[in-house]
């Protein structure tokens, strides 16, 4: 059971770039979540999605996308990276709200 | 809007000590509760995960209480140990909408040997 796969694990990426972070949980949950974590700022959600098809935003949603087509994966797409989106990226799930969240191992995003 | 606060920010102490790290929240409208640790570098690791009618949960040196009325939580640490050294994070699981985990900043505990 691999439970929450994210991939890259690192990626440097210059300003205006595009990149899709992956997602994909083997768990069946239907809840999943995206954060990034900064330094010294603890964890903001960025998108969220409760189920197949059905997507929405968290705190701060700018400069991101996301879809969620199946239950297993959730990718996360940066446009036109720009230097504040440097930070470490989470994506966690859960299968229900009485359940707590099995997060992946992130993936550290530098934009230069 | 809920807002989770954990104190203190750093703690060190020597190893074999007991202590508590201490984590508030503001709305009692949660689900749950969820106490994580984190290794710099590291993603996150779920260590215990109270459920809004629990009064306290165990594993092995760890022990985590949960008043929800006061809006306050607390992660035991037993005997603790340098392998302990890391960030720990207090999250809740907030009702409505999301159902989103709302988190701390965390608190740095480092164990000297």
């Amino acid at each position: 059971n691999a439970g929450v796969t994210q991939t890259p694990k690192f990626r440097i990426l210059k300003i205006g770039q595009s990149m899709t972070l992956q997602c994909t949980q083997d768990m069946n949950h239907n809840y999943m979540y995206w954060y990034r974590q900064d330094p010294g700022m603890g964890l903001k959600l960025i998108y969220y999605s409760v189920g197949a098809g059905i997507t929405d935003k968290g705190e701060v949603p700018n400069g991101y996308n996301v879809s969620r087509s199946t239950t297993e994966d959730f990718p996360l797409r940066l446009e036109l990276a720009a230097p504040s989106q440097t930070s470490v990226y989470f994506c966690a799930s859960s299968p229900s709200a009485n359940y707590g969240y099995t997060f992946g191992s992130g993936t550290r995003l530098t934009v230069v | 809007k809920q807002e989770v606060t954990q104190i203190p920010a750093a703690l060190s102490v020597p190893e074999g000590e007991n202590l508590v790290l201490n984590c508030s929240f503001t709305d009692s409208a949660i689900y749950n509760l969820q106490w994580f640790r984190q290794d710099p570098g590291k993603g996150l690791t779920s260590l215990l995960l109270i459920q809004s009618s629990q009064r306290e949960q165990t594993s092995g040196r760890l022990n985590a209480s949960l008043d929800k009325s006061s809006g306050r939580s607390t992660l035991y640490i037993a005997a603790s140990q340098p392998g302990d050294s890391a960030t720990y994070l207090c999250a809740v699981r907030h009702q409505g909408g999301s159902e989103k985990l709302v988190f701390g900043k965390g608190t740095k505990l480092t164990v000297n040997p």
